[in-house]
């Protein structure tokens, strides 16, 4: 089992332009997150999607939009880049969304918008 | 805010116990104790969760006092690649989405 995996693993953008990260798992969870990690700091959650079909705004959720496209895919978009986005993003995914199932972690994407 | 408070950072000698602390004095009920922890540049990785009962597993043992206010998780021969940051959590049963990270303890392990 891969897990969760995400790519690209690096980009750099221009203010302005726009991308999908993508992130896949196949553990046949139901929950699946997106998290930015800034420097120095904990991860924050941007969107979450407790099931297939279903997306909910996180903690911080501007600028950003997300698919679930199937029970393994969990898309984030960032439709214009701006430097404040720059950022690690981490997408994770879990059994179910409540509390006592542990949440599994990609490797991250490192996104810097000059 | 993150609901616990962490000693920013730690140190510790090869092959001895790591205690880390972590104070969540305004802990409810319902919430568990989540740890997690990050190697440098990794996704963030469950070590254990707990209630109200002591627990352990191949990882770590999670030793919650009984009053709740707070909770100190035990590697107990700590080596070179525990080296991360330790992230203590509160989570409420049945609350949807995310783990509010705080900014841990920065555990060092030292030859």
């Amino acid at each position: 089992n891969a897990g969760v995996t995400q790519t690209p693993k690096f980009q750099v953008l221009k203010t302005g332009q726009s991308m999908t990260l993508q992130c896949a798992q196949d553990m046949n969870h139901n929950s699946m997150y997106w998290y930015r990690q800034d420097p120095g700091m904990g991860l924050r959650l941007i969107y979450y999607s407790a099931s297939e079909g279903t997306t909910d705004k996180g903690e911080v959720p501007n600028g950003y939009n997300v698919s679930r496209l199937n029970k393994r895919e969990f898309s984030l978009r960032l439709e214009s880049a701006a430097p404040s986005q720059t950022s690690v993003y981490f997408c994770a995914s879990s059994a179910y969304v409540s509390s006592y199932n542990e949440q599994f972690f990609g490797p991250g994407t490192r996104l810097t918008v000059l | 805010d993150a609901k616990t408070t962490q000693p920013p950072s730690m140190d510790c000698a090869e092959g001895r116990a790591a205690n880390l602390p972590c104070n969540h004095s305004t802990i409810s009920g319902n919430e568990y104790v989540y740890w997690y922890r990050q190697i440098h540049s990794q996704g963030p990785q469950y070590i254990i969760h707990g209630l109200k009962n002591n627990e352990t597993n191949e990882m770590a043992s999670l030793i919650i006092t009984e009053d709740r206010k707070s909770s100190t998780l035990i590697l107990p021969h700590a080596t070179l690649r525990d080296t991360a940051v330790y992230y203590c959590i509160v989570r409420e049963e049945g609350s949807q989405g995310n783990l509010i990270f705080g900014k841990g303890t920065k555990l060092s392990v030292k030859p």
